[in-house]
């Protein structure tokens, strides 16, 4: 059963601060997916990560995927107040199960003065 | 513009009554998904379809039910509304074909549930 880990579940940052939320799964992937979840709203596809190795950055934030250590990162350059939000990593499942996501728990951004 | 819509966006219901959410793609997916998501669990899958006839259950299915006629609806029906099921639903699509988005899902605004 994949399961999927994130950390932290709760991250307070200053302004200007840069920092990693961090996303672990279980069993082999090659596709993993970021979404962003402001309060009382929904999900919202941030970045698409389909092979080894890739990168990809908007704005100040950039994701990477290791699908040897079963790691994906999203790295927070220079933090701004807008980037407050929940943060979720989704992990693709493999053979007949393909179209099929498992979620993280989300991590909760609060970016303060 | 393709989207995905849902209906209603709040319900308030009383236990026992048997409640339909309605789920409504417009970009000719042939997977959609629910999910309910409550404080501290994250999202949690309910039911999924991978195609018109197809339906699956998810890791949270007691007490739910979908059916699907057509490429664009997935309703979830509770069968007897329990306060256990007062929660946030969201609706969701993707595409089964490979391509550079993969199996990316799209998401509705979500059906707020409140059962009484």
């Amino acid at each position: 059963e994949l399961k999927v880990e994130q950390n932290p579940l709760f991250l307070s940052m200053q302004e200007g601060k840069n920092y990693t939320i961090y996303c672990n799964y279980s069993t082999t992937s090659d596709r993993l997916y970021w979404y962003r979840q402001d309060p009382g709203k929904s999900l919202e596809s941030l970045f698409v990560l389909l092979s080894n190795g890739a990168v990809k950055q908007e704005g100040r934030l950039m994701a990477s995927l290791d699908t040897k250590a079963r790691l994906s990162t999203l790295h927070i350059t220079a933090a701004v107040h807008d980037l407050s939000a929940t943060y979720f990593c989704a992990v693709g499942a493999g053979g007949t199960s393909y179209g099929k996501l498992t979620f993280g728990q989300g991590t909760i951004l609060t970016v303060h003065p | 513009d393709a989207e995905i819509t849902q209906s209603p966006r709040h319900k308030i219901t009383e236990t026992g009554r048997q409640v339909t959410l309605a789920c409504h793609q417009t970009w000719n997916h042939n997977n959609m998904f629910w999910y309910r998501q409550d404080l501290g669990h994250g999202l949690r899958l309910i039911h999924y379809s991978y195609g018109v006839q197809d339906t699956n259950k998810g890791e949270v299915s007691d007490g739910y039910s979908v059916s699907r006629s057509n490429t664009e609806d997935l309703p979830l029906t509770l069968e007897s509304a329990a306060s256990s099921q007062t929660s946030v639903y969201f609706c969701a699509s993707s595409n089964t074909r490979r391509g550079p988005l993969g199996d990316t899902q799209y998401f509705g605004p979500g059906t707020r549930l409140t059962v009484l």
